[in-house]
Formats: structure tokens, C-alpha cells, sequence
């Protein structure tokens, strides 16, 4: 079974500085790993995904994440967060052994504050 | 392209009533998926429809199900409604049914309220 678990329920940065999400996963397959990010009244949209190929994944809006299986994390970065940034983000894992189909699995959620 | 499309998006229902809540996928897209996402936590998955059958189903009772049609839009159907189904309702659509070389795009959802 496929879980995720985000380890932050709330981060509050002030503008311009880094942001740090975390991500640890559980998985019995080597899993696809996506970030989604939900911005109030509007749909999730995907900010980047990790299928296998480079473990340092780079996807919209200068947001960026390591896969390390080691460690089962999958961590989302931005060097400066802008305000626009504010919003729910979630770590999803999804497993797809041979021709499996599986769903996508959501953490619970971060919320991220920018603070001007 | 319009996206992935809901409909209605807010719905005001009585507990023990009956809702269908509509999809359609983005364009090119065959694979439809419903999530449950209740306030304050991460969307779960209902079920997934592709070629017009249910293919996966996640935990969820017999009184949700779903349909899709030729033209692979979908309906999510809940009977029974109890205050607990209070939440937001996403379909997602994808070309195929594997997450690794498609993406997933979300509809808005549809905000449904069980009173």
C-alpha cells in the first residue's frame, strides 16, 4: 500500500526568503511522485512530478524537489518565495507496478503563508 | 481548450436525498477519476472510469458510483446523502490510466452541502 505523509501542516516565510516543504512516502513499487499546489476557489494544478527518470525534479514557478529513496522523502524548494506562492500543496504518490493502475494518494496538505 | 469541467459547482442538499454531480474531461482525455475532499484534508479517491466501466475503486460505500459515457464524460451519483458526504467533489481527467507519462488535470470541484 502507497501512503504519504506531509510533514508540515502549516509554513509561514516571509517574502523573498526560501521555502521548505516536506514529503515522506511509503511505497511497496517504485513510485511516481507528483506535487500539486491549490490555490483558494480554483482547481489543483500540477507543479511538477518525479517518474524514475532524475532525482532533482524541476517544475513551474521555480519550485524544485529531490527524490531520495533513501531517505523516502520527495522535499519541495523555491529559493524566494514570491506571494503568489500562498496557497495548499500537496505531496501525491502513485504506484503503477507492471501495467497496475493506481490512483493518486494526497498527503493531507501544507499550507504555505507568505508573509510581505 | 476549456479543461476539465464541473458541474454544478456549489449544491445545497437534504441528508437522505440523492445528487448526481457531472464531468467533462479535458480534451483527449479518456480516464476520468472522482476524489472526495473534505475541508481541511487532502482529496481521496472515489473511483476511476475508463472505457465506459469502473475500473479501480477506492474506499467508499455502494452508495456512491458513477458512470461515463461514450463521449467519456462522467457522473458521480450519491444516495443517501448524510452529512458526512459534505465536501469537495474533483474529477480528474488523464489520457490512459497511467500516471507516469500523462498528467492529471482537476476540474474546480463541486462544493456539495448536506443539511
Amino acid at each position: 500500500a502507497q501512503s504519504v505523509t506531509q510533514l508540515d501542516s502549516h509554513v509561514s516565510v516571509s517574502e523573498g526568503t526560501p521555502v521548505l516543504l516536506r514529503c515522506n512516502y511509503s511505497s511497496s513499487y517504485s513510485p511516481s511522485l507528483f506535487w500539486y499546489v491549490q490555490h483558494p476557489n480554483k482547481g489543483l494544478q500540477l507543479l511538477l512530478k518525479y517518474t524514475s527518470a532524475a532525482t532533482l525534479v524541476k517544475g513551474i514557478n521555480g519550485f524544485e524537489a529531490e527524490f531520495k529513496k533513501s531517505e523516502t522523502s520527495f522535499h519541495l524548494t523555491k529559493p524566494s518565495a514570491h506571494m503568489s506562492d500562498a496557497a495548499e500543496y500537496f505531496c501525491v504518490v502513485s504506484e503503477e507496478p507492471g501495467t497496475g493502475r493506481r490512483a493518486l494518494t494526497f498527503g493531507s496538505g501544507t499550507r504555505l503563508q507568505v508573509q510581505p | 481548450d476549456a479543461g476539465v469541467t464541473q458541474s454544478p459547482t456549489h449544491l445545497i442538499k437534504t441528508r437522505g436525498q440523492q445528487v448526481t454531480l457531472r464531468c467533462s474531461p479535458k480534451s483527449g482525455h479518456d480516464t476520468v477519476s472522482w476524489y472526495q475532499q473534505a475541508l481541511g484534508q487532502g482529496p481521496q479517491f472515489i473511483f476511476q472510469y475508463y472505457e465506459e466501466e469502473e475500473r479501480q475503486r477506492g474506499n467508499f460505500p455502494d452508495r456512491f458510483s458513477g458512470h461515463q459515457y461514450p463521449n467519456y464524460s462522467s457522473e458521480l451519483n450519491v444516495n443517501a446523502l448524510l452529512l458526512g458526504d459534505s465536501a469537495l467533489y474533483l474529477c480528474a481527467s488523464n489520457r490512459g490510466q497511467q500516471f507516469m507519462n500523462t498528467e492529471a488535470f482537476f476540474g474546480q470541484g463541486t462544493r456539495l452541502t448536506v443539511v
